[in-house]
């Protein structure tokens, strides 16, 4: 069955605390992405990977990091530096081949502040 | 640079009736437009695209979409509401240059009995 899948669904974090989100693609797709939404924002870029081994920050990177070392694998840390980690995330993909591209989303994790 | 706009936070109609949730868009270069749909605490999926070509795209679930490049708009619409599809809509545009992609504030929509 393919897909992405998202782990976990739901993921609290303590004051000074990295944590990690998993995100693990089978459509052996070459572009991955990392969003967060807030209610009444939309989803907003953080991270973004076209090809294994590299990476670009998107529009909110301060206080994310992410690695691509598997072409199916794409995992997000939120460091202690991001002061605000309350919100919903969410890990995407997509080919690039002109006229076949969209977005394949997983189902997102929770990531509250305890 | 790349946006989108949807300027209805919220849009009600009544089972039965015509729906539209709107999206205007800026772009340089060619407009790739997209509309998703997320249901409660999930992933969104998606529903149509433009890339080129006509101007009324079909999609899922009985949705179509208009492009309209004097107005810059890409309205998402439905001849007939169902209840279930009440669900949040984002609209977005890809950045082709650097395969990104950039979504709207989001639409909810409410389709009521």
């Amino acid at each position: 069955d393919g897909g992405i899948t998202q782990s976990p669904k739901y993921l609290f974090r303590k004051e000074g605390q990295n944590v990690t989100l998993s995100c693990e693609q089978n459509l052996n797709h070459d572009a991955m992405y990392w969003y967060r939404q807030d209610p009444g924002q939309g989803l907003r870029l953080i991270y973004y990977s076209q090809i294994v081994n590299d990476f670009q920050k998107g529009d909110i990177a301060e206080g994310y990091s992410v690695s691509r070392e598997k072409k199916e694998s794409f995992p997000l840390t939120v460091t202690s530096a991001q002061k605000n980690p309350t919100a919903f995330y969410l890990c995407a993909s997509s080919i690039r081949d002109l006229g076949n591209e969209k977005l394949f989303f997983g189902s997102g994790t929770q990531l509250s502040v305890l | 640079a790349q946006s989108v706009a949807q300027p209805e936070d919220q849009v009600n109609v009544a089972e039965g009736n015509p729906l539209t949730v709107k999206c205007t868009y800026s772009v340089s270069g060619n407009p790739y437009l997209f509309w998703y749909v997320q249901y409660p605490n999930r992933g969104l999926q998606f529903l149509l695209k433009y890339i080129t070509g006509d101007n009324l795209v079909k999609g899922s679930y009985g949705f179509e979409a208009e492009f309209n490049k004097s107005q810059t708009s890409f309205h998402l619409k439905k001849p007939s509401a169902l209840v279930s599809d009440s669900a949040l809509y984002f609209c977005a545009v890809r950045d082709a240059a650097f395969n990104k992609f950039y979504f709207g504030s989001g639409t909810k929509l409410n389709v009521k009995p």
